[in-house]
């Protein structure tokens, strides 16, 4: 089926250094989104991409669409201890809008050393 | 309520017993989503409903796995003869409509087979 490649699988940082993970597919999505994962609790939402090559910041979130709608970025910039979680990248495929239904990266755990 | 509410919010259960895990949504959402999180990974879509429609229940892994929405409120996923490899975190997600933007997650069952 249909898989998102997620990277890098984890990243141990140092407060205040920026982070960057990405999210790569075969396939062609029409929406990507990113949500981060408290431990406990279930994902929320960062940041939504709805057109190739959109670029969109939240804070000191950055994320972007790839232009070929089949990768997106998500940059953290000078880090704190709170950004610590695990990080997943989601899509929509091209040709599923009625659904809903997204596929799941596998996630980016991200520890933060104070 | 304010958010989705899942209960139990854990549940250990003897292999081959029946167990149900429940989903209050926010009130107001027509569309209801049921993933499964298994240790390390992202979450794999199980089932969707949205209003009166019948549910697209493609991600059901087998027919051991059913759900219900009682009065397009109210979800129940039903699991029978567990198995082990069904221990994972259960989690439910609503909102207003379909297309997969900014739907909201509850906090998850966390399902251990024993």
């Amino acid at each position: 089926g249909q898989q998102l490649n997620q990277s890098p699988q984890s990243m141990f940082i140092q407060e205040g250094e920026d982070v960057s993970m990405n999210c790569t597919s075969s396939s062609i999505f029409n929406t990507w989104l990113w949500y981060k994962q408290d431990p406990g609790e279930g994902p929320v939402l960062l940041i939504a991409l709805y057109k190739a090559g959109e670029l969109t910041s939240n804070g000191r979130l950055t994320a972007q669409f790839g232009i070929t709608r089949k990768d997106s970025f998500l940059n953290i910039s000078a880090s704190i201890p709170s950004d610590v979680g695990i990080y997943f990248c989601a899509g929509q495929l091209s040709g599923s809008s009625n659904t809903g239904k997204l596929i799941f990266g596998q996630g980016t755990t991200l520890q933060v050393k104070p | 309520g304010a958010g989705v509410s899942q209960s139990p919010s854990n549940k250990v259960t003897e292999k081959g017993k029946d167990v149900e895990l429940r989903c209050d949504p926010i009130s107001g959402h027509t569309a209801l989503y049921w993933y499964r999180q298994s240790l390390g990974q992202g979450l794999e879509f199980l089932i969707y409903f949205q209003g009166n429609s019948a549910p697209d229940k493609s991600g059901l892994p087998s027919d051991r796995f059913s759900a219900e929405r009682t009065g397009g409120s109210v979800s129940t996923l039903t699991i029978q003869r567990t198995q082990q490899e069904d221990s994972a975190v259960y989690l439910c997600a609503s909102s207003f409509k379909t297309g997969g933007f900014g739907y909201t997650f509850g906090s998850g069952t966390r399902l251990t087979v024993v």
